[in-house]
């Protein structure tokens, strides 16, 4: 079966743009995460989707951030008015539920100029 | 706050012997716990995961957690200069995963 896709797979944008990245999870997997890795850092967890449940957005760094997910199906991750240090990769991850493994996408490059 | 501490490395070891990476967490009630291997320029992907006390074997993969001491580690015998890579140790409690920033090692032939 397919794993996680992203898409784009890379996106260059200019400072002050709104960005949109997507994920499509594994088929079935009612848990969706989303994190940021920025160059030679760890995963920064934004956040959490579980089945119809209220998303978990402790981790979304300011309100320029936000995620939508329709049941179990895609979800995208907007930034908006982009800023330099929002560069970098944004990895989506999805599992059968929650503390089940995660399975990771191929992740979005995001640069912002 | 959930913490998730590995020691940043470099880890150079030589090629056939063994690598050992290790991995302490903050958070009590943790009740999984994940090695994800990640090669440059790509994303995560599971190595081991475990879930009691002791060891866990996996070819030459074994994943130790002493929940006691809230430590875990992972031993790779017979390095390869393919294991090459960042090792994020990740924990689940009653919150999302936290990851760790990881161990990057590096197996010389």
């Amino acid at each position: 079966g397919a794993g996680v896709s992203q898409s784009p797979s890379n996106k260059v944008t200019e400072k002050g743009k709104d960005v949109e990245l997507r994920c499509d999870p594994i088929s079935g997997h009612t848990a969706l995460y989303w994190y940021r890795q920025r160059l030679g850092q760890g995963l920064e967890f934004l956040i959490y989707f579980q089945g119809n449940s209220a998303p978990d957005k402790s981790g979304l760094p300011s309100d320029r951030f936000s995620a939508e997910r329709t049941g179990e199906s895609v979800s995208t991750l907007t930034i908006q008015r982009t800023q330099q240090e929002d560069s970098a990769v944004y990895l989506c991850a999805s599992s059968p539920g929650q503390g089940n493994t995660q399975y990771f996408g191929p992740g979005t490059r995001l640069t912002v100029l | 706050q959930k913490e998730v501490e590995q020691n940043s490395g470099p880890l150079s070891v030589p090629e056939g012997a063994i690598a050992s990476l290790n991995c302490t967490y903050s958070d009590r009630v943790s009740q999984s716990f994940f090695w994800y291997r990640q090669y440059s320029g790509k994303s995560p992907e599971l190595i081991m995961s475990i879930y009691s006390n002791g060891d866990k074997e996996d070819g030459r993969f074994t994943a130790q957690l002493n929940k006691a001491s809230q430590y875990v580690s992972l031993l790779i015998r017979d390095s390869q200069p393919s294991d090459s890579a960042t090792y994020l140790c990740a924990v689940k409690g009653n919150t999302p995963l936290v990851f760790g920033k990881g161990t990057r090692l590096s197996v010389i032939a």
